[in-house]
Parts: C-alpha cells; structure tokens; sequence
C-alpha cells in the first residue's frame, strides 16, 4: 500500500539556524501537501504542491516537489521559536496519507 | 464557527468500556477522515468516508468502527478499550479525495487507564 516516510524524525537546532524535512512516498502523486502542527494543537495547511519540480515559498519557508512526484521538501531558513512543532508532509493519490512527520525544536 | 468540530476534547476511561467520538464538519465536504496520533506524534490513517461510504479501512482492529450518517458527519466507536488505544484522535474533512487540503478538528485525547 501507499506509504510516505519522512526524514528526520526529530531536529533540534539553535535559534537562527536553518532546518529542512524531507518527505519520500512510495508511489507517485497526485499533489503533496505540507501541515505544522503547534504543540497540543491541530495540524494547520501550509500549502499544496502539484507540479512536477514546483517550487513555492512562503517567507522563509520553501517547498519543493520532486521531478517524479514522490519526494519533496520543507526548508526552513533562519529558524525562530515560533517555528517549533511536528511538521507534516501529506501525499494525496486517491486518498491522503500523512507522512511520519518532523518534530523540530528551537533552542533560544 | 468551527469548521470541524469533535467531540469529546477529552476523554478518560477505564479498559474494557466502550466509548465514541462525534465528529461534524460545516465545510460542505464530500470527504471525512479518521487519523490516529500517538505519543510519537506519528499521524496514522484509520478511515476515511465518502459521502456517507467507507472508501479506506487502514488495518484497523474490528473494536474501532465508524459510522457516518450523514456527509457531514463522521463518528468513530470504540469497543473494549485497550491501554494501547490511548492517543490523540482527529478528524478531518477534506473536498474530494485528496486533491484539496485538509481540515481538522482540535482532536480528542483519549486517555486509558
């Protein structure tokens, strides 16, 4: 069945510093989307990526979808502590699979 | 106005109860998931429901089952809780199946004792 993993599982980086998650699905799709999750809330839409080799940002965050539609990428520049909580990718073919997430913690 | 709302926020019971959680959308969407998040934060796929029909049943043990009486609204039970079924359960809502982004609801934390 359709699986997506993401790597890593756990970051901790000093304030300031950059951080990237990066999300790998077993079957080619249809869209990937991007979701932060604020500590003991809910998962939040960042964005949606559909194009093969779309590159999207959003202040200092920048998506990537790979050429073949199975991988993709969430970089942070510059973290802040606002920036901390599971990040998670989700790869849609005909339903929406979530991918293991990224849990990234700020040091001050 | 919520969008997806769930209810309980939480619950606590004790093994061997049966307990549901309600889950009710205003989005107008065709589509409603169940995801299970446990300590690890790993968010797992449980179910999913489109217009009212089960389309996704992910391995999921025969104590869990859903029921959807209406597209709007997607309820999970639970029968004989077990201590490992203790996590963080959310719905979502989505239109379509997948092409869209997702809406979720605050979760309800269910806690096992």
């Amino acid at each position: 069945g359709q699986q997506v993993m993401q790597i890593p599982q756990y970051q901790h980086v000093q304030e300031g510093e950059d951080f990237t998650t990066y999300c790998n699905s077993s079957t080619t799709l249809s869209n990937i989307q991007w979701y932060k999750q604020r500590p003991g809330g809910h998962p939040v839409f960042l964005i949606q990526l559909v194009k093969s080799g779309e590159v999207k940002k959003q202040k200092r965050l920048t998506f990537q979808f790979g050429e073949a539609k199975k991988n993709s990428s969430l970089h942070i520049t510059a973290t802040q502590t606002t920036d901390v909580g599971p990040y998670f990718c989700g790869g849609a073919t005909n339903k929406l699979i979530f991918g293991t997430g990224t849990l990234l913690a700020v040091q001050p | 106005d919520t969008a997806v709302s769930q209810t309980p926020k939480y619950l606590v019971t004790q093994m061997g109860n049966d307990k549901s959680i309600k889950c009710e959308q205003n989005l107008g969407h065709d589509t409603m998931y169940w995801y299970k998040q446990d300590s690890k934060k790993f968010l797992k796929i449980m179910f999913s429901y489109n217009n009212k029909e089960l389309i996704i049943n992910e391995t999921v043990p025969n104590r869990f089952s859903p029921k959807s009486p209406d597209k709007a609204h997607l309820n999970l039970h639970i029968n004989s809780l077990e201590l490992g079924d203790s996590a963080v359960y959310f719905c979502a809502s989505i239109l379509g199946q997948g092409n869209t982004e997702a809406f979720f609801g605050q979760g309800t934390r269910l806690t096992v004792v």
